[in-house]
């Protein structure tokens, strides 16, 4: 497994505004996955992207993926106090050994969206 | 909700004690894993099985021990406590185990140990 790291660490935005976070990771991927957590509560499946994949969209969220830079955004666009949480990718490897992989987390982004 | 189920949602005990905490995984999902997530370590991997069987160790303590019984549902089990296993445990569940699909996560488990 290998974990990816976000930036920004905070990030504090006007509802309305547009939100961008970026990943980088370290080796090949077979897939890169965005999770939101709000405080205290379990992980949420945003968004998986693809390894042969270099955009897509899903509601108000965009993800790109680069992997010749090994790096990875999420835009939110006009975001919404809901959206306050902390938000975090995991690269999946290109080879995850065994049949088995699991999720490694960095320490996310932790989005604020002020009213 | 991702129906994935959780118990206890809160779990208060002392040092010393051993505890079970269980998860029931969405339907149709044969893989689980575990996760701690405590505010210095962060969220971190602990063990994953697949249809009953162990499939990946990460950073689990001896302390710690997991099952996943025939009708897929598993349980963690953590005995002689310390002050430091307070967190929050997680389990997530996916359809398979190759990593191409996502994992869909559990409300999760506060344990405090006092």
């Amino acid at each position: 497994s290998q974990q990816g790291e976000e930036d920004p660490q905070a990030l504090s935005i006007q509802e309305g505004e547009n939100a961008t976070m970026n990943c980088s990771y370290k080796t090949s991927i077979n897939n890169l996955q965005w999770y939101r957590q709000n405080s205290g509560r379990g992980l949420v499946h945003l968004i998986l992207i693809r390894s042969n994949e270099r955009e897509k969209h899903s509601g108000r969220l965009r993800v790109t993926l680069d992997t010749s830079k090994k790096s990875s955004s999420l835009l939110i666009t006009a975001s919404r106090a809901a959206d306050t949480a902390s938000y975090f990718c995991a690269p999946i490897p290109a080879y995850s050994g065994a049949g088995s992989y699991q999720l490694t987390f960095g320490k996310g982004t932790k989005l604020s969206v002020i009213p | 909700d991702s129906g994935v189920t959780q118990t206890p949602k809160h779990l208060i005990t002392a040092t010393g004690q051993r505890v079970t905490l269980r998860c029931s995984p969405r339907s149709g999902d044969l893989s689980v894993y575990w996760y701690q997530q405590s505010l210095d370590q962060g969220l971190q991997f602990l063990i994953q099985y697949y249809n009953g069987e162990e499939r990946a160790k990460g950073n689990i303590l001896e302390r710690f021990s997991a099952q996943q019984f025939p009708d897929l549902h598993s349980e963690l089990n953590l005995s002689s406590l310390e002050l430091g296993d307070s967190a929050l445990y997680f389990c997530a569940s996916s359809v398979e185990s190759s990593g191409s699909h996502e994992q869909y996560f559990g409300p999760g488990t506060r344990l405090t140990v006092t």
